[in-house]
């Protein structure tokens, strides 16, 4: 069954617009959520987890344990921000999401 | 610098010709991975090491063999290929199995097998 779930696979917004990418999860227990991007041609890398609770690249991501989601979101896309997002659950096994392809428009 | 390197970083071979690809990591990681990158489908995992000579299947071990001799490798072997297997391959290492620990991944090794 899957553990995590990404409902956008493309998401495309204008440079300055608010960018949320969804993804929600199922697990029994208290999850560790990752947040991790691939930019074209580079390997993947950790964005954020939610245990750090941080801002990264402008970018924060709210676990919402009633509702079973971890949404990556930022106020003001940039054009670098073009990437694959993955939202991934860890229980020794990292499960990942289908991903979500953004590309921000100039 | 701190790395997880895989080789080949690119090979096409045909239908049943064993191949291995080597993963080495120089951050005394003790947990490595591995990953198959289909479009659509996402990061799935194959297997996993939490130590030397401690392997586990992941969610899609099928066709598939690995290692743990040493700490800092994790090769991925097909003992005999097929089509099916042509993917993007990531492997990742962490400084232990413990689940708040991210995840350290090579630049992949993309596999066409004919």
């Amino acid at each position: 069954a899957q553990r995590v779930t990404q409902p956008e696979k493309l998401l495309s917004v204008f440079k300055g617009a608010p960018v949320e990418l969804k993804c929600n999860y199922s697990y029994s227990g208290s999850p560790e959520l990752f947040w991790y991007v691939q930019y074209s041609r580079q390997r993947l890398q950790l964005l954020l987890r939610h245990i750090s609770r941080e801002s990264i690249k402008g970018f924060t991501a709210d676990l919402n344990k009633g509702e079973t989601s971890f949404h990556l979101k930022k106020p003001f896309a940039q054009e670098e921000d073009s990437a694959m997002y993955y939202c991934a659950l860890n229980d020794y096994k990292l499960s990942f999401g289908a991903g979500t392809t953004v590309t921000v428009r100039a | 610098e701190a790395q997880v390197t895989q080789n080949p970083r690119y090979l096409i071979t045909v239908t049943g010709k064993k191949l291995t690809v080597t993963c080495s990591q120089n951050m005394n990681h003790e947990y490595m991975s591995w990953y198959r990158q289909d479009p659509g489908l996402g990061l799935r995992q194959i297997y996993y090491s939490m130590n030397v000579e401690v392997t586990d299947k992941g969610d899609v071990p099928e066709g598939y063999k690995v290692s743990r001799k040493e700490k800092r490798n994790f090769p991925l072997i097909l003992e005999s290929p097929s089509p099916n297997q042509t993917s993007l391959y990531f492997c990742a290492s962490s400084y232990e199995g413990s689940s708040n620990q991210p995840q350290h991944f090579g630049d992949g090794t993309r596999l066409s097998i004919l």
